[in-house]
């Protein structure tokens, strides 16, 4: 498949459970993107990488733990997570995190349900 | 700190009749601005940005840095044009990171 690719589309997740969120890409893009879309808020950034390095954590609790082992691969760990962490996790990349063009490609997404 | 406010959450048209979507953003330099378009069990995707002032599927957005607003427009709205629209700026000095407006759902009846 082209373009930026998340699974699971769906999880459910115990407070206890470790588990974790895959995204790829297949765009030759060096940046990628974790956002958070709850139900009342906005999408809000959670992480961004660049060229595999984490270059923003946006005071994102710790039972989020991003991992980035190559260009085109991007994963979220989770562990212990809340009811309240229920949402829909995004998957984006762009060409650059700061060159390049800034239209962001997205992923179906994941919608994580904890109970 | 930016910011991205859309006020509408909902608007809902006829076909045929003009549609505007309103979006306003909080930054004293110089944004892109975007809006972003999600259609019934598709991904979100770029619908157009400021800088390449062009129309996409009939919509258009001007830029007003004076009142800052990016509002999306389209003279006659289809049926097809019902999905969820985003607002959204990024600093580029800052690195490619979108801030989102909270999104306006369009909903056009026949």
């Amino acid at each position: 498949e082209t373009g930026v690719t998340q699974t699971p589309r769906h999880l459910v997740m115990g407070m206890t459970n470790k588990k974790s969120l895959k995204c790829e890409q297949h765009l030759g893009h060096n940046a990628m993107y974790w956002y958070k879309q709850s139900a009342k808020k906005p999408l809000e950034l959670m992480f961004v990488y660049s060229l595999e390095e984490r270059v923003e954590n946006n005071s994102v609790p710790s039972r989020f733990s991003p991992e980035c082992p190559n260009s085109s691969h991007l994963f979220l760990h989770l562990h212990t997570l809340q009811p309240e962490d229920s949402a829909l996790y995004l998957c984006a990349s762009t060409q650059g995190h700061q060159t390049g063009d800034t239209e962001a490609f997205f992923g179906q997404g994941t919608r994580l349900t904890v109970v | 700190a930016q910011r991205v406010t859309q006020p509408e959450k909902l608007l809902s048209v006829f076909k045929g009749a003009p549609v505007e979507l309103k979006c306003n953003y909080s930054y004293s330099g110089s944004p892109e601005l975007f809006w972003y378009v999600q259609y019934s069990r598709q991904r979100l995707q770029l619908l157009l940005r400021h800088i390449s002032r062009e129309s996409i599927k009939g919509f258009t957005a001007d830029l007003n840095k004076g009142e800052t607003s990016f509002h999306l427009k389209k003279p006659f709205a289809q049926e097809e044009d019902s999905a969820m629209y985003y607002c959204a700026l990024n600093v580029k000095a800052a690195g490619n990171k979108l801030t989102f407006g909270g999104g306006t759902r369009v909903l056009v009846k026949p």
